[in-house]
């Protein structure tokens, strides 16, 4: 079945530090890849999205490329601020996956801290 | 302005009373679903539904019913609540073609003692 692993958080950053969350999915069909960011208090929200090989999401400074090769969508970043401290969920949906197409599968997120 | 609410925000109950988590969207849209979140789980899905009068089972959906009587709402019911159903919860929507985009509410911390 379909599956998302995420790296082991916490990740302590200081400002201005690069970013990497790394995700690596299972999945039997062609899978579209997303980030979702969770803030403090906050439901999740919709970071970026992929929705097919070599693809590359990007919004608010953050991207991830689809690499189905090494069926990864890596999250980065090239200076995190404090306000970025959030949890990241990579997950998938398959969107010819039959009855699993109206499911989004999450990670189990990682969490970043930023330090001024 | 477009939002997802959830009520009560924090709850905290005895095993065995049975309690309601109301939800509610007003964008119109079709698909909404319940999840639950614990630490080292992510988000599994309790139910989900595709419009008015028709709900599915999702992940993990023991202990759990949910009814979709109006297209804007999607109330979650614990009819004997336990001890292992102490979760954050969340509520979602999103137009039916594009369950990727959902819209998260802002979560209901559900404690049962």
């Amino acid at each position: 079945g379909n599956s998302v692993t995420q790296m082991e958080g916490p990740v302590t950053l200081s400002e201005e530090a690069f970013l990497t969350i790394n995700c690596t999915y299972t999945a039997t069909g062609y899978p579209s890849l997303f980030w979702y960011v969770q803030y403090p208090g906050e439901g999740l929200q919709l970071l970026l999205k992929a929705t097919k090989a070599d693809d590359k999401g990007s919004n608010k400074g953050f991207e991830a490329t689809y690499r189905k090769e090494t069926t990864s969508f890596h999250l980065e970043k090239g200076s995190v601020q404090v306000s970025d401290s959030a949890v990241y969920f990579c997950a998938l949906n398959d969107p010819a996956g039959g009855d699993s197409s109206y499911k989004l599968i999450f990670g189990s997120g990682t969490r970043l801290l930023v330090r001024p | 302005e477009a939002q997802v609410t959830q009520n009560p925000r924090y709850l905290i109950t005895v095993t065995g009373k049975k309690l309601t988590v109301t939800c509610s969207q007003n964008m119109n849209h079709e698909y909404m679903s319940w999840y639950r979140q614990d630490p080292g789980l992510g988000l599994r899905q309790i139910y989900y539904s595709m419009n008015v009068e028709v709900t599915d089972k999702g992940d993990v959906p023991e202990g759990y019913k949910v009814s979709r009587k109006e297209k804007r709402n999607f109330p979650l019911i614990l009819e004997s609540p336990s001890p292992n159903q102490t979760s954050l919860y969340f509520c979602a929507s999103s137009l039916r073609g594009q369950v990727y985009e959902q819209y998260f509410g802002p979560g209901t911390r559900l404690t049962v003692t």
